[in-house]
């Protein structure tokens, strides 16, 4: 089984201050790990992908996410906010001996505050 | 990065009819095509699996005759509404898996589905 838990509804942030968005997960085997971000309307768009190798993982839009085996965690952070980042963030897990079905997780709704 | 586009975008249909919503994968072949239901405010609830050439896997508690999913080619996968209700008014977005290589999978737009 897998599972993703993303432990924060909303997270605040003042443009320009470094954001953190915090996702665990739960698999039997070894994981892969996605961030996808969903604009009002719109469909997810994805934003970095853990698969092996480095665990500080870098994507798009100065996005970046560091996979922590030991905490189970695959926390996406980015080192300044722009109001522009203000958006659904998504985290993703499969098991990569598992399902190829990824399981979301609920959600975190992030607001930069100019 | 590959290229799912959802048509239509936005679509208010009435009570009784039947809705098609088209996912496309443009420039990769998709094995694998995935048909999720977004409620205000919530996560993705996946509705379906569909591998081309076979019959969609459709998620418990998902009715398999009301939300008709064909998967033609590698390229195409429909979701009908059919006999549409308000209660199926809602945000669907489907995604698509590359054959081979690379591991995530891409979403398209996302349609807007109102049933008056």
């Amino acid at each position: 089984a897998q599972s993703v838990a993303q432990p924060e509804d909303q997270v605040n942030v003042a443009e320009g201050n470094p954001l953190t968005v915090k996702c665990t997960y739960s698999v039997s085997g070894n994981p892969y790990l996605f961030w996808y971000v969903q604009y009002p309307n719109r469909g997810l768009q994805f934003l970095l992908k853990y698969i092996t190798g480095d665990n500080l993982v870098k994507g798009s839009y100065g996005f970046e996410a560091e996979f922590n085996k030991s905490q189970t965690s695959f926390h996406l952070k980015k080192p300044s906010a722009l109001v522009s980042d203000s958006a659904l963030y998504f985290c993703a897990v499969r098991d990569m001996e598992g399902s190829y079905i990824p399981t979301f997780g609920r959600g975190t709704s992030l607001i930069v505050h100019p | 990065g590959a290229v799912v586009s959802q048509h239509p975008s936005r679509v208010i249909c009435k009570s009784g009819t039947s809705v098609k919503i088209e996912c496309r994968s443009l420039d990769f072949q998709a094995t694998t095509m995935f048909w999720y239901r977004q409620f205000p405010k919530q996560s993705l609830m996946l509705m379906a699996t569909s591998n081309e050439g076979s019959k969609a896997t459709y998620e418990q508690g998902v009715e398999k005759d009301k939300f008709l999913i064909n998967h033609a080619s590698l390229t195409l996968s429909t979701l009908t509404v059919t006999s549409a209700h308000p209660e199926d008014s809602s945000f669907y977005i489907c995604s698509a898996r590359m054959i081979q290589g690379i591991t995530e999978a891409f979403f398209g737009q996302g349609t807007r589905l109102t049933v008056v």
